[in-house]
């Protein structure tokens, strides 16, 4: 069965610091990749995904994801993060031959300091 | 656009009572899902739709749970009876026709109390 582990489960940084978040997915077969952010009190939304091409992917809000296939990853970066960073980040994984089934990780909180 | 439509956002009630959720998903998109997320479980799919059709209802806990699509711009998502351990928030999400390389665009939620 597919799975997704995000290492971290509360990341705390100061402003202007850099983000690295971990995503490892279980799967043999092609995937397509995600990751979605969930502001306090509001909807998932998507910031970044990977299907084909270029693994570096650049999303929204400067941030960029890198699919490394031999490792099964899909870490999500920032450079330079800031206090509007502060929201849960979810990555997640579809196989492309099982239509749209997403499998989410548990999820890393991150809390930007002022 | 709209987005996904989810209500109500909020619903308190008490054990053993009916509840009902529902979901009106983006206009054209063809595919709807259902998640629930806990802080114990994390986001879980409950269960998808491809062209008002259940795919996979394997994420449905129990008998208890029941999902509905009788139209394209239509699901609901019924608990009966409801019990404190279904409180958590209910998301919907829906896509487009790309398939699996689509985005799933989600709603609100719909944060469940059951008391």
């Amino acid at each position: 069965a597919q799975s997704v582990s995000q290492h971290n489960h509360h990341v705390i940084l100061s402003e202007a610091a850099s983000l690295e978040l971990g995503c490892n997915y279980s799967y043999g077969g092609t995937v397509n990749l995600f990751w979605y952010v969930q502001y306090p009190g509001q909807h998932l939304q998507l910031l970044l995904k990977y299907f084909s091409g270029d693994p570096l992917v650049k999303g929204i809000k400067g941030f960029e994801a890198e699919f490394i296939k031999s490792k099964f990853s899909f870490n999500l970066r920032k450079p330079s993060v800031q206090w509007s960073d502060t929201a849960e980040y979810f990555c997640a994984v579809n196989a492309r031959n099982q239509g749209g089934k997403l499998i989410f990780g548990q999820g890393t909180e991150l809390s930007v300091k002022p | 656009d709209a987005g996904v439509i989810q209500s109500p956002r909020h619903e308190v009630t008490e054990m053993g009572q009916e509840v009902t959720l529902r979901c009106k998903p983006i206009s054209g998109h063809n595919s709807l899902f259902w998640y629930r997320q806990t802080m114990m479980r994390g986001l879980e799919l409950l269960i998808y739709f491809n062209n008002n059709v259940p795919i996979d209802d394997s994420g449905m806990p129990e008998d208890r749970f029941s999902a509905k699509m009788p139209n394209a711009s239509f699901s609901t998502l019924k608990i009966q009876p409801s019990e404190p351990r279904d409180s958590a928030v209910y998301f919907c999400a829906s896509r487009g026709s790309g398939g699996s390389t689509d985005t799933q665009y989600f709603g609100p939620g719909t944060r469940l109390t059951v008391l």
